[in-house]
């Protein structure tokens, strides 16, 4: 099994510009996650899923967008690129029935 | 909203000591906690999940309790060797939202 995938691991992007980070898991689990990881602030809830066709706000949403149209794939969205969306960004899996949490490599971005 | 605090947020030891890191959070109403590991650069390994019913699981050399009454957790560590050196996360789901929430984790340096 490859677990969970996230592509691309570096990325940057000017500001403005928009780009979706790619999420797969092959685990067939039913909720995922996008987390951004930031120093000092520990990792925080972007956007989640629990299913194909549903998703829903974490504790910061604003900037990005996502959706779910298979089990395996989660992308996010960045629509308009800002320097404050300069993070390291964690896509993870969750075994269905409260078990635990798979994450990704992560993808580390820059906005200049 | 649910806040997860981990103390310390560093700690040095000598080889082989036993050691205990921290977690407590505000809200007891949890499905679960789980605790991770992450090398410098790296995704998060999962070391522990104890299920909001259970009072402690081990794996090893690491034991993790659960008092949810209190909101409180630890990572018991017995015999620290010098690969044990990383940053510690917990994190908890919330069984109101069924969102996770992390701490800022615990930086161990284990000296030889």
């Amino acid at each position: 099994n490859a677990g969970v995938t996230q592509t691309p691991k570096f990325q940057v992007l000017k500001t403005g510009q928009s780009m979706t980070l790619q999420c797969a898991q092959d685990m067939n689990h039913e909720y995922m996650s996008w987390y951004r990881q930031d120093p000092g602030m520990g990792l925080r809830l972007i956007h989640y899923s629990v299913g194909a066709g549903i998703t829903d706000q974490g504790e910061v949403p604003n900037g990005y967008n996502v959706s779910r149209s298979t089990t395996e794939d989660f992308p996010l969205r960045l629509l308009s690129a800002a320097p404050s969306q300069t993070s390291v960004y964690f896509c993870a899996s969750t075994q269905t029935g409260y078990g635990e949490q798979y994450f990704g490599p992560g993808t580390r971005l820059t906005v200049t | 909203k649910q806040e997860v605090t981990q103390i310390p947020a560093a700690l040095s030891v000598p080889e082989g000591e036993n050691l205990v890191l921290n977690c407590s959070f505000t809200d007891s109403a949890i499905y679960n906690l789980q605790w991770f590991r992450q090398d410098p650069g790296k995704g998060l390994t999962s070391l522990l999940l104890i299920q909001s019913s259970q009072r402690e699981q081990t794996s090893g050399r690491l034991n993790a309790s659960l008092d949810k009454s209190s909101g409180r957790s630890t990572l018991y560590i017995a015999a620290s060797q010098p690969g044990d050196s990383a940053t510690y996360l917990c994190a908890v789901r919330r069984a109101v939202g069924n969102q996770f929430y992390f701490g800022t984790g615990t930086s161990l340096t284990v000296i030889p």
